[in-house]
Protein backbone atom coordinates (compact mmCIF):
# COMPACT_ATOMS: atom_id res chain seq x y z
CA UNK A 1 0.00 0.00 0.00
CA UNK A 2 1.79 3.26 -1.42
CA UNK A 3 1.81 6.24 1.00
CA UNK A 4 0.95 9.89 -0.12
CA UNK A 5 2.36 10.36 -3.05
CA UNK A 6 3.15 14.26 -3.80
CA UNK A 7 4.57 15.58 -6.99
CA UNK A 8 7.00 16.84 -7.61
CA UNK A 9 9.11 16.69 -5.14
CA UNK A 10 11.19 19.90 -5.95
CA UNK A 11 9.83 22.72 -7.91
CA UNK A 12 11.59 26.12 -8.95
CA UNK A 13 9.25 28.78 -10.25
CA UNK A 14 10.16 32.12 -11.59
CA UNK A 15 8.12 35.57 -10.23
CA UNK A 16 4.79 35.49 -11.58
CA UNK A 17 4.88 31.93 -12.81
CA UNK A 18 2.34 29.14 -11.73
CA UNK A 19 3.09 26.23 -9.66
CA UNK A 20 0.71 23.11 -9.53
CA UNK A 21 1.70 20.90 -6.50
CA UNK A 22 -0.33 17.12 -6.76
CA UNK A 23 -0.92 15.05 -4.24
CA UNK A 24 -2.29 11.43 -4.63
CA UNK A 25 -3.92 10.24 -1.08
CA UNK A 26 -3.40 6.37 0.68
CA UNK A 27 -5.16 3.85 -0.86
CA UNK A 28 -8.95 4.33 0.72
CA UNK A 29 -8.05 7.57 1.87
CA UNK A 30 -10.92 10.41 1.14
CA UNK A 31 -9.92 13.07 3.48
CA UNK A 32 -6.66 15.42 2.21
CA UNK A 33 -5.48 18.22 4.02
CA UNK A 34 -2.56 20.64 3.00
CA UNK A 35 -0.17 22.49 5.24
CA UNK A 36 2.33 25.00 4.18
CA UNK A 37 6.43 24.59 6.23
CA UNK A 38 7.71 28.18 5.61
CA UNK A 39 11.51 28.41 6.65
CA UNK A 40 12.33 28.85 10.28
CA UNK A 41 8.56 28.22 11.09
CA UNK A 42 5.98 25.48 11.98
CA UNK A 43 3.65 23.45 9.78
CA UNK A 44 0.16 25.55 9.38
CA UNK A 45 -2.71 24.20 8.01
CA UNK A 46 -4.21 25.71 4.53
CA UNK A 47 -7.43 23.77 3.49
CA UNK A 48 -9.42 19.94 3.71
CA UNK A 49 -10.80 18.36 1.09
CA UNK A 50 -12.85 15.51 0.63
CA UNK A 51 -13.76 14.16 -2.61
CA UNK A 52 -15.11 17.24 -5.22
CA UNK A 53 -15.58 19.16 -1.88
CA UNK A 54 -13.68 22.17 0.21
CA UNK A 55 -14.83 20.91 3.51
CA UNK A 56 -12.10 23.80 5.21
CA UNK A 57 -10.05 26.49 3.65
CA UNK A 58 -10.16 28.63 6.40
CA UNK A 59 -6.10 28.44 6.07
CA UNK A 60 -5.82 29.54 2.70
CA UNK A 61 -4.24 32.77 1.49
CA UNK A 62 -7.35 34.64 -0.30
CA UNK A 63 -5.58 35.60 -3.50
CA UNK A 64 -3.74 33.11 -5.82
CA UNK A 65 -4.19 30.08 -4.28
CA UNK A 66 -6.51 27.54 -4.94
CA UNK A 67 -7.12 23.45 -4.11
CA UNK A 68 -9.41 20.85 -5.14
CA UNK A 69 -9.93 17.06 -5.13
CA UNK A 70 -11.45 15.83 -8.58
CA UNK A 71 -13.76 12.60 -8.41
CA UNK A 72 -10.90 11.52 -10.40
CA UNK A 73 -7.31 11.80 -10.10
CA UNK A 74 -5.00 13.48 -7.49
CA UNK A 75 -5.51 16.41 -5.19
CA UNK A 76 -4.19 19.63 -7.22
CA UNK A 77 -2.86 23.01 -4.82
CA UNK A 78 -2.62 25.47 -7.34
CA UNK A 79 -0.49 29.02 -6.75
CA UNK A 80 -0.89 31.71 -9.58
CA UNK A 81 1.62 34.22 -10.19
CA UNK A 82 4.09 33.32 -7.35
CA UNK A 83 6.14 35.56 -5.33
CA UNK A 84 9.38 34.68 -3.32
CA UNK A 85 7.32 34.90 0.11
CA UNK A 86 5.70 31.75 -1.16
CA UNK A 87 8.90 29.62 -1.43
CA UNK A 88 8.01 26.88 1.30
CA UNK A 89 7.89 23.15 1.82
CA UNK A 90 4.20 22.25 0.73
CA UNK A 91 2.89 19.11 2.33
CA UNK A 92 -0.35 16.74 2.01
CA UNK A 93 -1.56 14.39 4.41
CA UNK A 94 -4.68 11.66 4.03
CA UNK A 95 -7.02 10.23 6.26
CA UNK A 96 -9.56 7.48 5.76
CA UNK A 97 -12.25 9.48 8.11
CA UNK A 98 -12.18 12.04 10.76
CA UNK A 99 -10.43 11.78 14.49
CA UNK A 100 -8.43 9.10 12.23
CA UNK A 101 -4.62 8.67 11.83
CA UNK A 102 -3.64 11.07 8.71
CA UNK A 103 -0.82 10.28 7.07
CA UNK A 104 1.97 12.88 5.07
CA UNK A 105 3.38 12.71 1.86
CA UNK A 106 7.50 13.74 1.45
CA UNK A 107 6.22 17.38 0.80
CA UNK A 108 6.96 19.66 -2.51
CA UNK A 109 9.48 22.50 -1.91
CA UNK A 110 8.92 25.12 -3.93
CA UNK A 111 11.28 27.53 -4.80
CA UNK A 112 10.95 30.81 -6.25
CA UNK A 113 13.29 32.61 -8.17
CA UNK B 1 -7.21 29.71 19.00
CA UNK B 2 -5.35 26.39 19.86
CA UNK B 3 -2.17 26.90 20.91
CA UNK B 4 0.64 24.48 21.01
CA UNK B 5 3.73 24.36 23.04
CA UNK B 6 6.16 22.10 22.74
CA UNK B 7 9.41 21.97 25.05
CA UNK B 8 12.37 21.67 25.12
CA UNK B 9 13.04 23.20 21.76
CA UNK B 10 16.30 21.18 21.07
CA UNK B 11 17.99 18.05 22.68
CA UNK B 12 21.28 16.45 22.73
CA UNK B 13 21.03 12.79 24.64
CA UNK B 14 24.11 10.63 24.70
CA UNK B 15 23.48 7.23 22.76
CA UNK B 16 22.19 5.36 25.32
CA UNK B 17 20.06 7.58 27.36
CA UNK B 18 16.58 8.37 27.76
CA UNK B 19 14.97 11.05 26.93
CA UNK B 20 11.64 13.07 27.14
CA UNK B 21 9.49 15.80 25.21
CA UNK B 22 6.80 17.38 25.87
CA UNK B 23 3.80 18.88 24.25
CA UNK B 24 1.16 21.45 26.06
CA UNK B 25 -1.83 22.54 24.73
CA UNK B 26 -3.87 25.66 25.98
CA UNK B 27 -7.55 23.90 25.21
CA UNK B 28 -9.01 20.05 25.73
CA UNK B 29 -7.58 18.14 23.07
CA UNK B 30 -9.59 15.89 21.03
CA UNK B 31 -6.52 13.85 19.14
CA UNK B 32 -2.73 14.01 19.95
CA UNK B 33 -0.71 12.85 17.09
CA UNK B 34 2.96 12.86 17.07
CA UNK B 35 5.00 12.93 14.14
CA UNK B 36 9.00 13.00 13.49
CA UNK B 37 10.16 14.86 10.83
CA UNK B 38 14.02 14.33 9.06
CA UNK B 39 15.32 17.36 7.34
CA UNK B 40 14.26 18.05 3.89
CA UNK B 41 11.78 15.14 4.50
CA UNK B 42 8.27 14.64 5.39
CA UNK B 43 6.19 13.71 8.38
CA UNK B 44 6.25 10.03 9.26
CA UNK B 45 3.48 9.17 11.91
CA UNK B 46 4.36 8.06 15.06
CA UNK B 47 1.28 7.68 17.18
CA UNK B 48 -2.14 8.73 17.76
CA UNK B 49 -3.70 9.44 21.21
CA UNK B 50 -7.48 10.10 21.69
CA UNK B 51 -8.82 9.05 25.19
CA UNK B 52 -7.35 10.84 28.58
CA UNK B 53 -4.48 8.26 30.28
CA UNK B 54 -3.86 6.69 26.96
CA UNK B 55 -0.45 5.18 26.23
CA UNK B 56 0.99 3.61 23.55
CA UNK B 57 4.30 2.33 23.00
CA UNK B 58 5.97 1.26 19.69
CA UNK B 59 9.82 -0.48 19.41
CA UNK B 60 11.11 2.12 22.06
CA UNK B 61 9.08 5.02 21.68
CA UNK B 62 6.18 5.83 24.45
CA UNK B 63 3.31 8.33 24.23
CA UNK B 64 0.94 9.64 26.64
CA UNK B 65 -1.73 11.64 27.35
CA UNK B 66 -2.75 13.28 30.53
CA UNK B 67 -6.21 12.76 31.92
CA UNK B 68 -7.22 15.88 31.32
CA UNK B 69 -6.27 15.82 27.84
CA UNK B 70 -4.05 19.20 27.36
CA UNK B 71 -0.89 17.42 27.94
CA UNK B 72 0.87 14.72 25.95
CA UNK B 73 4.63 13.16 26.89
CA UNK B 74 6.83 11.25 24.14
CA UNK B 75 9.59 9.02 25.64
CA UNK B 76 12.32 7.39 24.01
CA UNK B 77 13.92 4.71 25.97
CA UNK B 78 18.04 4.12 25.05
CA UNK B 79 18.29 6.46 22.43
CA UNK B 80 19.73 5.19 19.22
CA UNK B 81 21.28 7.98 16.19
CA UNK B 82 18.31 6.81 14.46
CA UNK B 83 15.80 8.60 16.87
CA UNK B 84 17.68 12.26 15.56
CA UNK B 85 15.31 14.10 14.19
CA UNK B 86 12.44 16.52 14.83
CA UNK B 87 9.77 15.83 16.60
CA UNK B 88 6.41 17.25 16.33
CA UNK B 89 2.80 17.18 18.09
CA UNK B 90 0.04 18.48 16.41
CA UNK B 91 -3.36 18.58 17.85
CA UNK B 92 -7.21 18.15 16.50
CA UNK B 93 -8.66 21.28 17.24
CA UNK B 94 -12.42 19.09 17.13
CA UNK B 95 -13.17 20.78 13.94
CA UNK B 96 -14.68 18.66 11.10
CA UNK B 97 -11.88 16.60 9.62
CA UNK B 98 -8.41 16.17 10.93
CA UNK B 99 -7.30 19.63 10.76
CA UNK B 100 -3.87 19.91 12.74
CA UNK B 101 -2.65 22.33 14.88
CA UNK B 102 1.54 22.02 15.22
CA UNK B 103 3.77 22.73 17.90
CA UNK B 104 7.30 24.27 17.33
CA UNK B 105 9.15 20.69 16.99
CA UNK B 106 11.86 19.94 19.36
CA UNK B 107 15.01 18.99 17.47
CA UNK B 108 17.14 16.20 19.09
CA UNK B 109 20.60 15.17 18.43
CA UNK B 110 22.14 11.76 19.26
CA UNK B 111 25.72 11.83 20.36
CA UNK B 112 27.45 8.25 19.47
Amino acid sequence: NAGVMQNPRHLVRRRGQEARLRCSPMKGHSHVYWYRQLPEEGLKFMVYLQKENIIDESGMPKERFSAEFPKEGPSILRIQQVVRGDSAAYFCASSRGTNTEAFFGQGTRLTVV
Amino acid sequence: SQELEQSPQSLIVQEGKNLTINCTSSKTLYGLYWYKQKYGEGLIFLMMLQKGGEEKSHEKITAKLDEKKQQSSLHITASQPSHAGIYLCGADVGAAGNKLTFGGGTRVLVKP
